[in-house]
């Protein structure tokens, strides 16, 4: 079965530096991987994909992310973080080919402190 | 363009009463997705309807159940409402094989 990981519960940056939020997967077949973030009492909103092409994806609010296929990650980063990135992200993987169900890490709480 | 609409956003229930859950999704959407977050599990995959038919379904109880109507709109119900059904429950609206946009939830608490 399709999975990914989360290794941190918690990410603590300073306003300004960089910032990278984990994910790790773990599929059958082709990975089609996720990044959204959560704000209190909202949905999830969509950051961006990876399906195939560029290792390097870029998304919304100045976020990218790396595939790494030699090493089954997925991290999300942004070169300079701001206090308003301050939220939950979850990475996410499609069940298989096809398929709209999504398998979600448990979550990053990401905090940038000014 | 309009979102993932739910509604309602907030409900309090009685245990073992039923409730119903509504999701309107993106226009030309026809695919939905239903999911359950609580602090303890997380993000858990309820069940997809497709052109009114279910295509997958998660590992809950048949309590919980749903059904798509012929304009894509999505219901879920939950009957004999538990404690541990409180949490927050998202709707989901795709396009093919493109991303899932979410709706803003429905915050379900069960006294």
């Amino acid at each position: 079965a399709q999975s990914v990981a989360q290794p941190e519960d918690q990410v603590n940056v300073a306003e300004g530096n960089p910032l990278t939020v984990k994910c790790t997967y773990s599929v059958s077949g082709n990975p089609y991987l996720f990044w959204y973030v959560q704000y209190p009492n909202r949905g999830l909103q969509f950051l961006l994909k990876y399906i195939t092409g560029d290792n390097l994806v870029k998304g919304s609010y100045g976020f990218e992310a790396e595939f790494n296929k030699s090493q089954t990650s997925f991290h999300l980063k942004k070169p300079s973080a701001l206090v308003s990135d301050s939220a939950l992200y979850f990475c996410a993987v499609r069940d298989y080919e096809g398929a709209q169900k999504l398998v979600f890490g448990q979550g990053t709480r990401l905090t940038i402190n000014p | 363009k309009a979102g993932v609409t739910q509604t309602p956003r907030y409900l309090i229930k009685t245990r073992g009463q039923q409730v119903t859950l509504s999701c309107s999704p993106i226009s030309g959407h026809r695919s939905v997705s239903w999911y359950q977050q609580t602090p303890g599990q997380g993000l858990q995959f309820l069940f997809e309807y497709f052109s009114e038919t279910q295509r997958n379904k998660g590992n809950f109880p048949g309590r919980f159940s749903g059904r798509q109507f012929s304009n894509s709109r999505s219901e879920m119900n939950v009957s004999t409402l538990e404690l541990g059904d409180s949490a927050l429950y998202l709707c989901a609206s795709s396009l093919g094989a493109g991303e899932a946009f979410f709706g803003q939830g429905t915050r379900l608490t069960v006294v």
